[in-house]
């Protein structure tokens, strides 16, 4: 049992370049999310899942797509990295969306934009 | 919308001393209150939550919260911490987002440095 894997842990990209962060989750959980850390500001959410073909808008999306085509997996895309990307990127996994649920969160991807 | 801040950004102590680790919340709503750790280059791993109930909550690797709703705080607290305990602390809010999802408020975390 895995739990939330994130693939890659580091890239480094240059302005104007694209990548997708893959997350997987073994624990057949609905909702899935995708955070970014920035330093002295906590997570915030960028974009996240209520199903299997199913993406919303968090507070931060700008600049970010994904796609959950299937439901153990989630996917962060950048078409058009900026350096105001750079950020450690983490996924998280909760069995449904309820208030009291606990989120459990990958080791996380370091992006470096150029 | 709700929002968590966490007062202290680092806190040093040394092993086997006590540590409390601060974290208010504002909330017009029932509150669910998390406390996560972060290791050096590792994720977020749960420590405690509130739900509901005792005020006193207990977690793992002896760390226990107590809620206040009259002074809106959530602090974290050990008897007496082990080098192994060097880590990133984030308190957060749980709150309904937009349909039936919610979504965590993270305070900005605060570094506890233990040292011998």
């Amino acid at each position: 049992n895995a739990g939330v894997t994130q693939t890659p842990k580091f890239r480094v990209l240059k302005t104007g370049q694209s990548m997708t962060l893959l997350c997987a989750q073994d624990m057949n959980h609905e909702y899935m999310y995708w955070y970014r850390q920035d330093p002295g500001m906590g997570l915030r959410l960028i974009h996240y899942s209520v199903g299997e073909g199913t993406t919303a808008k968090g507070e931060v999306p700008d600049g970010y797509n994904v796609s959950r085509l299937k439901k153990q997996n989630f996917l962060l895309g950048l078409e058009s990295a900026a350096p105001s990307q750079t950020s450690v990127y983490f996924c998280a996994s909760s069995s449904q969306g309820r208030r009291t649920d606990t989120q459990y969160f990958g080791p996380g991807t370091r992006l470096t934009v150029l | 919308a709700q929002s968590v801040t966490q007062l202290d950004s680092q806190v040093p102590v040394f092993e086997e001393a006590p540590v409390e680790l601060r974290c208010n919340y504002s909330s017009s709503v029932s509150v669910y209150l998390f406390w996560y750790v972060q290791y050096p280059n590792q994720g977020l791993q749960l420590l405690l939550k509130y739900l509901s109930g005792s005020t006193l909550v207990k977690g793992i690797n002896g760390f226990e919260a107590e809620f206040n709703k009259s002074q809106t705080s959530f602090h974290l607290r050990k008897p007496s911490v082990h080098i192994s305990d060097t880590a990133e602390y984030f308190c957060a809010v749980s709150e309904g987002f937009t349909g039936t999802a919610s979504k965590l408020t993270f305070g900005t975390g605060t570094r506890l440095q233990v040292t011998l």
